[in-house]
């Protein structure tokens, strides 16, 4: 099944901790973003990628670090600078900048 | 800067009522504009895609126009079920603006009851 999948569905931070997201597809797409979602707020852009190495940051990237080593995968850091991490974080992925863009489940990040 | 607006927030209807939903930017120099579902706990399923270039796109029962110059799209449903309970979102691409950096509505929950 071609797809894009996030893991874990659930993750806890602690205080000080970095925690990682991932995020893979197999759609064969060049493009790939992460998302951010708060509780009656639209959803903003963290990171973007448009080909393997390379990547820019979006409207919030203030915390978060990304990597862009393989095609399929684009794994999101949330680091300790991040102060409100609590958040429902999305991955997605297009052909290239332009056309549809397909949405993974989803990761729910909470703070113990 | 570019804003898009959902209204309504909410919405509530019996089944089988046709209803429309919409979405309005403030900048209408975009590329393409977007219509997504999200289920609650759930990722974003694209509905339909309109170019800047297009009036309409059509899928099944969902209808979504898009008028640039004014600023506005709507998303038409028809014979609404309760299987169409969910968030529609709205978004938009800039022209010139960072690649792939859709723009967002806060959407507007609608809920079809049985």
């Amino acid at each position: 099944d071609g797809g894009i999948t996030q893991s874990p569905k659930y993750l806890f931070r602690k205080e000080g901790q970095n925690v990682t997201l991932s995020c893979e597809q197999n759609l064969n797409h060049d493009a790939m973003y992460w998302y951010r979602q708060d509780p009656g707020q639209g959803l903003r852009l963290i990171y973007y990628s448009q080909i393997v190495n390379d990547f820019q940051k979006g409207d919030i990237a203030e915390g978060y670090s990304v990597s862009r080593e393989k095609k399929e995968s684009f794994p999101l850091t949330v680091t300790s600078a991040q102060k409100n991490p609590t958040a429902f974080y999305l991955c997605a992925s297009s052909i290239d900048g332009q056309e549809t863009q397909y949405f993974g489940p989803g990761t729910r990040l909470l703070v113990l | 800067k570019q804003e898009v607006t959902q209204i309504p927030a909410a919405l509530s209807v019996p089944e089988g009522e046709n209803l429309v939903l919409n979405c309005s930017f403030t900048d209408s120099a975009i590329y393409n504009l977007q219509w997504f579902r999200q289920d609650p706990g759930k990722g974003l399923t694209s509905l339909l895609l309109i170019q800047s270039s297009q009036r309409e796109q059509t899928s099944g029962r969902l209808n979504a126009s898009l008028d640039k110059s004014s600023g506005r799209s709507t998303l038409y449903i028809a014979a609404s079920q309760p299987g169409d309970s969910a968030t529609y979102l709205c978004a938009v691409i800039n022209y010139g603006g960072s690649q792939g950096n859709l723009i967002f509505g806060k959407g507007t929950k609608l809920s079809v009851k049985p």
